[in-house]
């Protein structure tokens, strides 16, 4: 079974510039994370999708990013424009409706993104 | 700054020997806690995980210990490989909010 899939692995950019990344969950996953992790700390929630819906985005600044997940199946994730702490790896993750309450999310490898 | 993360706490130990990795979590009414490996250029991996009602719980060459009294969770390997290497990310999370994931504890194997 195809784990969880991220696009691009490493994007480099200018600052001001935008930049997308793209996440195809685990079969049949409804829920789906999008994490930033800082280099040396442990990732942090962005956002989380139940099916469609946003149902934590407290953590998404709002007014540079946004995400969508059309479908209910992959998500993009956007940063428009990108700002010099904007650098980090940029982790999906996906879970059952089990792993949901169990904590057990299904990560991919990641989107580094730097931005000079 | 970045430098200070990455001087992330250190565990060397040597093949074959026992690694206990420990971590303190914050919250008191957090009431399951996981722990997550990360290899290089990987994104974490879930090892095992434990609720607030057990304070032990054992896999395959994995333990958790769950000390509420103090807020601390460890996880013991046994016999450590040096597949084992990697960063290990305790979480925390209080009924159905978010996971809040620790800072990390580097393992390192020398043969």
């Amino acid at each position: 079974e195809a784990g969880v899939v991220q696009s691009p692995r490493y994007k480099i950019i200018e600052k001001k510039q935008p930049v997308a990344f793209w996440c195809n969950p685990i079969s049949g996953h409804n829920t789906l994370y999008w994490y930033r992790q800082n280099l040396g700390q442990g990732p942090e929630l962005l956002i989380r999708y139940e099916n469609e819906e946003a149902v934590d985005d407290s953590q998404l600044p709002k007014d540079r990013f946004s995400a969508e997940r059309l479908k209910g199946v992959d998500s993009t994730l956007k940063i428009q424009p990108a700002e010099l702490g904007d650098s980090a790896v940029y982790l999906c993750a996906s879970s059952s409706r089990g792993g949901a309450s169990t904590g057990e999310l299904f990560f991919g490898e990641g989107s580094r993104l730097t931005v000079l | 700054g970045e430098s200070v993360g990455l001087h992330l706490p250190t565990l060397s130990v040597q093949e074959g020997d026992n690694s206990i990795i420990n971590c303190a979590y914050s919250n008191s009414a957090s009431d399951y806690f996981i722990w997550y490996k990360q290899e290089s250029g990987k994104g974490p991996q879930f090892i095992i995980d434990i609720r607030s009602n057990m304070d032990k719980r054992q896999g395959q060459r994995v333990t958790v210990l769950l000390n509420k009294t103090v807020k601390h969770l460890s996880l013991q390997i046994a016999a450590t490989q040096p597949g084992d290497s990697a960063v290990y990310f305790c979480a925390e999370r209080a009924g159905t909010d978010k996971l809040i994931f620790g800072t990390g504890t580097r393992l390192q194997v020398f043969p």
